[in-house]
């Protein structure tokens, strides 16, 4: 089936700093959408991109829906320790009903 | 406001036993879903239902069975749980099946010995 690349895996940084995280795929997607999953929750949706090019932020995080349509990007400014969790990319295939998911990038925070 | 309320939270279960895990939603959300989640995989759909009366087959659906009686509720069922089903559950809505727009439920930890 279809299949996201999502990198990196993980990220230790210190508070403060920029993050910046992708998903890649081999095949055209119409829609890319980022969640977070905080520890023993549910992914919650931070922000969902429907055109090529899209640039939407939310508060201290943007994110791209690239112009290929075969990638995305999530970048958060200014880290705080609220930010620690696993980022989900996840995106509609062309042709598909259903969204695949990313393998996450777990974030660490050290202040 | 509840969203998705998942039962049970955790629970541990021995191999060949028969469990379902529930799910409702008081959204009046159209369409559910049921994935999986599992270290380094990501989320993984099992089953969905687009609309109430109607179900289809995720990514990996063997295993699991579903049904939605009514808009509100969509359990998960395992007939004989195998080990290789040890995972964090998670069940979801959305407004239309359509929307990648998904409220998430808290999962359900499931350890089968």
């Amino acid at each position: 089936g279809q299949q996201l690349n999502q990198s990196p895996q993980s990220m230790f940084i210190q508070e403060g700093e920029d993050v910046s995280m992708n998903c890649t795929s081999s095949s055209i997607f119409n829609t890319w959408l980022w969640y977070k999953q905080d520890p023993g929750e549910g992914p919650v949706l931070l922000i969902a991109l429907y055109k090529a090019g899209e640039l939407t932020s939310n508060g201290r995080l943007t994110a791209q829906f690239g112009i290929t349509r075969k990638d995305s990007f999530l970048n958060i400014s200014a880290s705080i320790p609220s930010d620690v969790g696993i980022y989900f990319c996840a995106g509609r295939p062309q042709g598909a009903q259903k969204l695949v998911f990313g393998q996450g990038t777990r974030l660490t925070i050290n202040p | 406001i509840a969203g998705i309320t998942q039962a049970p939270t955790s629970q541990i279960l021995a191999a060949g036993r028969r469990m379902t895990l529930r799910c409702t939603q008081d959204m009046r959300h159209n369409a559910m879903y049921w994935y999986r989640q599992d270290l380094g995989l990501g989320l993984r759909l099992i089953h969905y239902s687009n609309t109430a009366g109607t179900t289809g087959k995720g990514e990996v659906p063997d295993g699991y069975s579903v049904s939605r009686a009514n808009t509100d509720d969509f359990p998960l069922t395992l007939a004989s749980a195998v080990p290789s089903q040890t995972s964090v559950y998670f069940c979801a809505s959305s407004p239309g099946a359509n929307t990648g727009e998904l409220f998430f439920g808290e999962g359900s930890r499931l350890t089968v010995l």
